[in-house]
Protein backbone atom coordinates (compact mmCIF):
# COMPACT_ATOMS: atom_id res chain seq x y z
CA UNK A 1 0.00 0.00 0.00
CA UNK A 2 1.15 3.75 -0.13
CA UNK A 3 2.76 5.35 3.06
CA UNK A 4 5.14 7.98 3.72
CA UNK A 5 8.19 8.17 5.96
CA UNK A 6 9.76 10.90 7.48
CA UNK A 7 12.66 11.40 9.96
CA UNK A 8 11.46 11.37 13.62
CA UNK A 9 12.28 14.46 15.17
CA UNK A 10 12.42 16.84 17.52
CA UNK A 11 14.89 18.82 15.44
CA UNK A 12 16.27 21.75 17.26
CA UNK A 13 18.59 24.35 15.03
CA UNK A 14 19.82 27.64 15.76
CA UNK A 15 18.43 30.66 14.29
CA UNK A 16 19.84 31.02 10.18
CA UNK A 17 21.15 26.91 10.53
CA UNK A 18 20.38 24.74 7.75
CA UNK A 19 17.28 22.32 7.79
CA UNK A 20 16.56 19.04 5.54
CA UNK A 21 13.78 17.17 6.70
CA UNK A 22 14.26 13.49 4.86
CA UNK A 23 10.72 12.58 3.98
CA UNK A 24 10.01 9.27 1.17
CA UNK A 25 7.17 7.17 -0.07
CA UNK A 26 6.08 4.26 -1.11
CA UNK A 27 3.25 4.20 -3.47
CA UNK A 28 1.68 1.76 -6.54
CA UNK A 29 2.29 4.73 -9.02
CA UNK A 30 3.19 8.25 -9.10
CA UNK A 31 1.79 10.21 -5.93
CA UNK A 32 1.51 14.11 -5.92
CA UNK A 33 3.67 15.12 -2.63
CA UNK A 34 3.34 17.61 -0.18
CA UNK A 35 4.61 19.52 3.00
CA UNK A 36 2.14 20.65 5.43
CA UNK A 37 3.32 22.74 8.52
CA UNK A 38 1.19 23.20 12.16
CA UNK A 39 2.02 25.97 13.71
CA UNK A 40 1.52 26.50 17.48
CA UNK A 41 -2.22 26.47 17.69
CA UNK A 42 -2.98 26.53 14.68
CA UNK A 43 -4.24 23.92 12.36
CA UNK A 44 -2.46 22.85 9.14
CA UNK A 45 -1.66 24.65 6.19
CA UNK A 46 -0.22 23.71 2.67
CA UNK A 47 3.30 25.02 2.53
CA UNK A 48 4.19 23.28 -0.96
CA UNK A 49 3.77 20.67 -3.15
CA UNK A 50 4.64 19.22 -6.35
CA UNK A 51 2.98 16.92 -8.47
CA UNK A 52 5.37 14.97 -10.94
CA UNK A 53 8.77 13.94 -10.80
CA UNK A 54 11.65 16.16 -10.68
CA UNK A 55 9.19 19.31 -9.75
CA UNK A 56 10.78 21.81 -6.82
CA UNK A 57 7.70 23.02 -4.72
CA UNK A 58 8.51 26.52 -2.90
CA UNK A 59 7.27 28.60 -0.76
CA UNK A 60 8.57 30.88 2.20
CA UNK A 61 12.12 30.03 1.61
CA UNK A 62 11.55 26.15 1.90
CA UNK A 63 11.79 23.79 -0.88
CA UNK A 64 11.40 20.32 -1.85
CA UNK A 65 12.03 18.16 -4.82
CA UNK A 66 10.29 15.65 -6.37
CA UNK A 67 13.24 12.61 -6.70
CA UNK A 68 11.65 9.35 -8.03
CA UNK A 69 14.85 7.02 -8.40
CA UNK A 70 14.83 7.90 -4.44
CA UNK A 71 11.41 8.00 -4.25
CA UNK A 72 11.90 11.06 -1.59
CA UNK A 73 10.56 14.97 -1.30
CA UNK A 74 13.23 15.98 1.37
CA UNK A 75 12.56 19.78 2.97
CA UNK A 76 14.78 22.16 2.89
CA UNK A 77 15.65 25.78 3.94
CA UNK A 78 18.79 27.45 3.57
CA UNK A 79 18.34 29.81 6.87
CA UNK A 80 15.44 29.22 9.11
CA UNK A 81 14.05 32.01 11.89
CA UNK A 82 12.54 31.25 14.93
CA UNK A 83 8.97 31.57 13.05
CA UNK A 84 10.02 28.45 11.84
CA UNK A 85 9.33 26.03 14.44
CA UNK A 86 6.39 23.96 13.95
CA UNK A 87 5.40 20.46 13.11
CA UNK A 88 5.95 19.44 9.84
CA UNK A 89 4.27 16.55 7.73
CA UNK A 90 4.84 15.25 4.58
CA UNK A 91 1.94 14.12 2.74
CA UNK A 92 1.08 11.91 -0.83
CA UNK A 93 -2.12 11.93 -3.03
CA UNK A 94 -3.21 9.43 -5.78
CA UNK A 95 -5.98 10.35 -7.65
CA UNK A 96 -7.06 7.19 -7.30
CA UNK A 97 -7.70 7.12 -3.43
CA UNK A 98 -8.78 11.06 -3.10
CA UNK A 99 -7.23 11.33 -0.02
CA UNK A 100 -3.80 12.09 2.01
CA UNK A 101 -1.45 9.58 3.24
CA UNK A 102 0.93 11.72 5.98
CA UNK A 103 3.59 10.65 7.53
CA UNK A 104 4.48 10.94 11.29
CA UNK A 105 5.09 14.57 11.82
CA UNK A 106 8.27 16.04 12.53
CA UNK A 107 8.93 18.62 15.55
CA UNK A 108 11.38 21.76 14.49
CA UNK A 109 12.23 24.01 16.88
CA UNK A 110 14.77 26.88 16.21
CA UNK A 111 16.59 28.71 19.24
CA UNK A 112 17.34 32.41 18.54
CA UNK B 1 -13.42 33.38 2.51
CA UNK B 2 -13.85 31.62 5.70
CA UNK B 3 -11.98 28.86 6.71
CA UNK B 4 -12.48 25.49 7.65
CA UNK B 5 -13.89 25.71 10.95
CA UNK B 6 -14.06 22.96 13.57
CA UNK B 7 -16.28 23.00 17.19
CA UNK B 8 -15.25 22.47 20.28
CA UNK B 9 -11.07 23.02 20.00
CA UNK B 10 -10.87 20.95 22.77
CA UNK B 11 -12.89 18.22 24.54
CA UNK B 12 -12.48 16.47 27.45
CA UNK B 13 -14.52 13.42 28.35
CA UNK B 14 -14.55 10.02 30.40
CA UNK B 15 -14.39 6.61 29.44
CA UNK B 16 -18.10 5.83 28.13
CA UNK B 17 -19.16 8.87 27.61
CA UNK B 18 -20.45 10.14 24.19
CA UNK B 19 -18.70 13.37 22.10
CA UNK B 20 -19.56 14.57 18.90
CA UNK B 21 -17.52 16.85 17.13
CA UNK B 22 -18.44 19.40 14.60
CA UNK B 23 -16.73 20.84 10.96
CA UNK B 24 -18.05 23.26 8.74
CA UNK B 25 -16.30 23.38 5.64
CA UNK B 26 -15.49 26.12 2.68
CA UNK B 27 -18.78 27.06 1.77
CA UNK B 28 -19.22 25.37 -1.96
CA UNK B 29 -16.67 22.17 -1.00
CA UNK B 30 -18.20 19.06 -2.04
CA UNK B 31 -15.80 17.02 -0.41
CA UNK B 32 -15.40 17.04 3.00
CA UNK B 33 -12.62 14.79 5.28
CA UNK B 34 -12.54 13.66 8.13
CA UNK B 35 -8.61 12.79 9.89
CA UNK B 36 -7.12 11.91 13.26
CA UNK B 37 -3.65 12.21 14.82
CA UNK B 38 -3.06 10.03 18.48
CA UNK B 39 -0.32 10.18 20.56
CA UNK B 40 2.00 11.89 18.60
CA UNK B 41 1.81 9.38 14.94
CA UNK B 42 0.93 10.01 11.60
CA UNK B 43 -1.94 11.54 10.58
CA UNK B 44 -4.42 8.78 9.33
CA UNK B 45 -7.19 9.02 7.20
CA UNK B 46 -10.94 8.37 8.90
CA UNK B 47 -13.66 8.86 5.82
CA UNK B 48 -14.35 10.96 2.40
CA UNK B 49 -17.59 12.71 2.06
CA UNK B 50 -18.97 13.77 -1.10
CA UNK B 51 -21.72 15.79 -0.52
CA UNK B 52 -23.96 13.81 1.79
CA UNK B 53 -22.49 10.34 0.91
CA UNK B 54 -19.89 8.73 2.13
CA UNK B 55 -17.48 8.01 -0.53
CA UNK B 56 -14.81 6.07 1.33
CA UNK B 57 -15.23 5.13 5.14
CA UNK B 58 -12.23 2.60 5.50
CA UNK B 59 -10.40 4.61 8.11
CA UNK B 60 -12.63 4.74 10.42
CA UNK B 61 -11.30 2.36 13.39
CA UNK B 62 -14.51 0.73 14.58
CA UNK B 63 -18.61 1.08 15.12
CA UNK B 64 -18.56 3.46 17.98
CA UNK B 65 -17.55 6.58 15.15
CA UNK B 66 -20.28 7.51 13.28
CA UNK B 67 -20.13 10.56 10.91
CA UNK B 68 -22.39 12.32 9.24
CA UNK B 69 -23.26 15.06 6.68
CA UNK B 70 -26.92 15.73 6.30
CA UNK B 71 -27.82 18.12 3.62
CA UNK B 72 -24.29 18.19 2.58
CA UNK B 73 -23.10 20.92 4.15
CA UNK B 74 -21.71 20.56 7.86
CA UNK B 75 -20.40 17.30 9.41
CA UNK B 76 -20.99 15.97 12.98
CA UNK B 77 -18.06 13.28 13.99
CA UNK B 78 -19.61 11.21 17.19
CA UNK B 79 -17.92 9.10 19.16
CA UNK B 80 -20.51 6.90 21.22
CA UNK B 81 -19.00 5.42 23.95
CA UNK B 82 -15.39 6.72 23.82
CA UNK B 83 -12.11 4.85 24.67
CA UNK B 84 -8.98 5.78 26.02
CA UNK B 85 -7.25 5.25 22.72
CA UNK B 86 -9.62 7.57 20.80
CA UNK B 87 -7.71 10.54 22.44
CA UNK B 88 -5.77 12.43 19.47
CA UNK B 89 -6.69 15.93 17.42
CA UNK B 90 -9.20 15.52 14.95
CA UNK B 91 -8.52 17.18 11.57
CA UNK B 92 -11.67 18.22 9.38
CA UNK B 93 -10.37 19.13 5.73
CA UNK B 94 -12.62 20.39 2.69
CA UNK B 95 -12.20 20.55 -0.85
CA UNK B 96 -13.79 21.87 -3.55
CA UNK B 97 -15.17 19.45 -6.55
CA UNK B 98 -12.77 17.61 -9.51
CA UNK B 99 -11.27 14.57 -10.37
CA UNK B 100 -7.46 15.69 -10.20
CA UNK B 101 -5.97 16.78 -6.92
CA UNK B 102 -7.43 20.23 -5.38
CA UNK B 103 -5.80 21.72 -2.12
CA UNK B 104 -7.39 20.26 1.18
CA UNK B 105 -7.85 23.24 3.51
CA UNK B 106 -7.89 21.98 7.20
CA UNK B 107 -9.49 22.98 10.06
CA UNK B 108 -7.70 23.61 13.35
CA UNK B 109 -8.48 20.44 14.96
CA UNK B 110 -10.37 19.30 17.68
CA UNK B 111 -8.18 17.78 20.47
CA UNK B 112 -10.22 14.98 22.39
CA UNK B 113 -8.81 14.09 25.67
CA UNK B 114 -10.73 10.74 27.05
CA UNK B 115 -9.99 9.88 30.63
Amino acid sequence: GNSVTQMEGPVTLSEEAFLTINCTYTATGYPSLFWYVQYPGEGLQLLLKATKADDKGSNKGFEATYRKETTSFHLEKGSVQVSDSAVYFCASWMDSSYKLIFGSGTRLLVRP
Amino acid sequence: EAGVTQFPSHSVIEKGQTVTLRCDPISGHDNLYWYRRVMGKEIKFLLHFVKESKQDESGMPNNRFLAERTGGTYSTLKVQPAELEDSGVYFCASRRAGGSYNEQFFGPGTRLTVL
